[in-house]
């Protein structure tokens, strides 16, 4: 069974960069056919896909987003993470990693909620 | 970009009642649509993709139909435990991703 799970900082400053990490357990992250996808939810809000990379290291990122992501992937600690730069109180939201499969998410992690405040 | 809409934002039902719920692209997508169930503090959980593939271990009174620009997410007989939030989700513009903007099911 696969699993996910996020990591890293509750609380971010304004103008600091948001870093988050995922570990994949239960399979390997180099295994071909799968993608691996950050997706965040604003509180009360729906869902936004802000993007995803190839275990090869291939990215797509979401067009609004793109200028400030970054997501890279380490296949040695099967992790794969997400840095978003610049961030305001607009970036507030519980993000999520995913596994992609063909053309939708098949596991998601619990989620992690991340506050800009200074 | 693809805009999805999907409707109704909100809906109360019966417990056995039939659910349904829509999504409209603006503009053809073929059958690349999925639906998500999402349950408060909780990830979304895959139920159906391409359009009308039930995912393994979802209760098949969850279906999905439709392809081109119009879909339906259908529980044929709703439950308790089918209180969530519900999502469809688009691929067709890829490498983009965008999903609906979520219909919140309740118990009458």
């Amino acid at each position: 069974q696969v699993q996910l799970q996020e990591s890293g900082p509750g609380l971010v400053k304004p103008s600091q960069t948001l870093s988050l990490t995922c570990t994949v357990s239960g399979g390997s992250i180099s295994s071909g056919g799968y993608y691996w996808s950050w997706i965040r939810q604003h509180p009360g809000k729906g869902l936004e896909w802000i993007g995803y990379i190839y275990y090869s290291g291939s990215t797509y990122y979401n067009p609004s987003l793109k200028s400030r992501v970054t997501i890279s992937v380490d296949t040695s600690k099967n992790q794969f993470s997400l840095k978003l730069s610049s961030v305001t109180a607009a970036d507030t939201a519980v993000y999520y990693c995913a596994r992609g499969r063909g053309n939708c998410f098949d596991y998601w992690g619990q989620g992690t909620l991340v506050t800009v405040s200074s | 970009d693809i805009q999805m809409t999907q409707s109704p934002s909100s809906l109360s039902a019966s417990v056995g009642d039939r659910v349904t719920i829509t999504c409209q692209a603006s503009q053809d997508i073929s059958n690349y649509l999925n639906w998500y169930q999402q349950k408060p503090g909780k990830a979304p959980k895959l139920l159906i993709y391409d359009a009308s593939n039930l995912e393994t271990g979802v209760p098949s009174r969850f279906s999905g139909s439709g392809s081109g620009t119009d879909f339906t997410f259908t529980i044929s007989s709703l439950q308790p435990e089918d209180i969530a939030t519900y999502y469809c989700q688009q691929y067709d513009n890829l490498p983009s991703v965008a999903f609906g903007q979520g219909t919140k099911v309740e118990i009458k």
